[in-house]
C-alpha cells in the first residue's frame, strides 16, 4: 500500500479485556512510533522500533502495554485489562530512518478504542 | 515544564489573509528538529514542513514557512493566502536527538478555522 495503514479502525472493548492492535508501516520504513492521542493527554510518544528492536520504550503508560515488530514491518500495540483511561485513537507513524536522519514520520488513520 | 507550547487554543481567519501559529519550545539538546503537522476533522496527521537546528534557513514548502529563531526557541508556521481547505489542527512538534529517544513531542495544537 502507499501509505501507513491501521486496523482495526475502530474497537470497542469492555473493562478489563486484552485488546490487540495492529500498524503496516510504509514498505521500506526501518522506523515505526506508536502514539496515544486523547482529549487530556493530546498526542503521546509511546514506543520507537528500530527494525525489530525497540529501544526507546520510554511512553509506555504502563506494563499493561506492550509492543512487537516482526519482519521488520507489522507491529502490534497490545493493551491488556483494558482500562476506561485507555480510550484514545492510537496512532503508528513511521519513517525512513530512525536517530540517523531527519525523517518525517509518516502517521495511518489511526485506530478509536473505546473501553466501556 | 512543557516542551512544546502553542498558546493559541484556537484562531479564526478570513480567508486569503496570511496566518501565524506560534510555538516555542524547550530543549538543552543542540541537535534537534521541528516539525508542523495538520491534522483535518478526518483525524489523519498531514507532514507539513521540517527545520533542523543547524539549518541557516527557514524553512519553506509552498504555502508554508517557518520563522526559526533559534535563541528565542521559537518556530513559528506561517501560512500563506489561507485557504478553507486549511481548516484544521496543527501540531507542532519537537525530536531530539542527544537522548537516544526518538519519538516526537507533540504541542496541545492550535485550532485553525478560515472564514470565507
Amino acid at each position: 500500500g502507499a501509505g501507513v495503514s491501521q486496523s482495526p479502525s475502530n474497537k470497542v472493548t469492555e473493562k478489563g479485556k486484552d485488546v490487540e492492535l495492529r500498524c503496516d508501516p510504509i514498505s521500506g520504513h526501518t522506523a515505526l512510533y506508536w502514539y496515544r492521542q486523547s482529549l487530556g493527554q493530546g498526542l503521546e510518544f509511546l514506543i520507537y522500533f528500530q527494525g525489530n528492536s525497540a529501544p526507546d520504550k520510554s511512553g509506555l503508560p504502563s506494563d499493561r502495554f506492550s509492543a512487537e515488530r516482526t519482519g521488520g514491518s507489522v507491529s502490534t500495540l497490545t493493551i491488556q485489562r483494558t482500562q476506561q483511561e485507555d480510550s484514545a485513537v492510537y496512532l503508528c507513524a513511521s519513517s525512513p530512518l530512525g536517530l540517523a536522519g531527519a525523517y518525517e514520520q509518516y502517521f495511518g488513520p489511526g485506530t478509536r478504542l473505546t473501553v466501556t | 515544564a512543557q516542551k512544546i507550547t502553542q498558546t493559541q487554543p484556537g484562531m479564526f481567519v478570513q480567508e486569503k489573509e496570511a496566518v501565524t501559529l506560534d510555538c516555542t519550545y524547550d530543549t538543552s539538546d543542540p541537535s534537534y528538529g521541528l516539525f508542523w503537522y495538520k491534522q483535518p476533522s478526518s483525524g489523519e496527521m498531514i507532514f507539513l514542513i521540517y527545520q533542523g537546528s543547524y539549518d541557516q534557513q527557514n524553512a519553506t514548502e509552498g504555502r508554508y514557512s517557518l520563522n526559526f529563531q533559534k535563541a528565542r526557541k521559537s518556530a513559528n508556521l506561517v501560512i500563506s493566502a489561507s485557504q478553507l481547505g486549511d481548516s484544521a489542527m496543527y501540531f507542532c512538534a519537537m525530536r531530539e536527538r542527544g537522548g537516544g529517544a526518538d519519538g516526537l513531542t507533540f504541542g496541545k495544537g492550535t485550532h485553525l478555522i478560515i472564514q470565507p
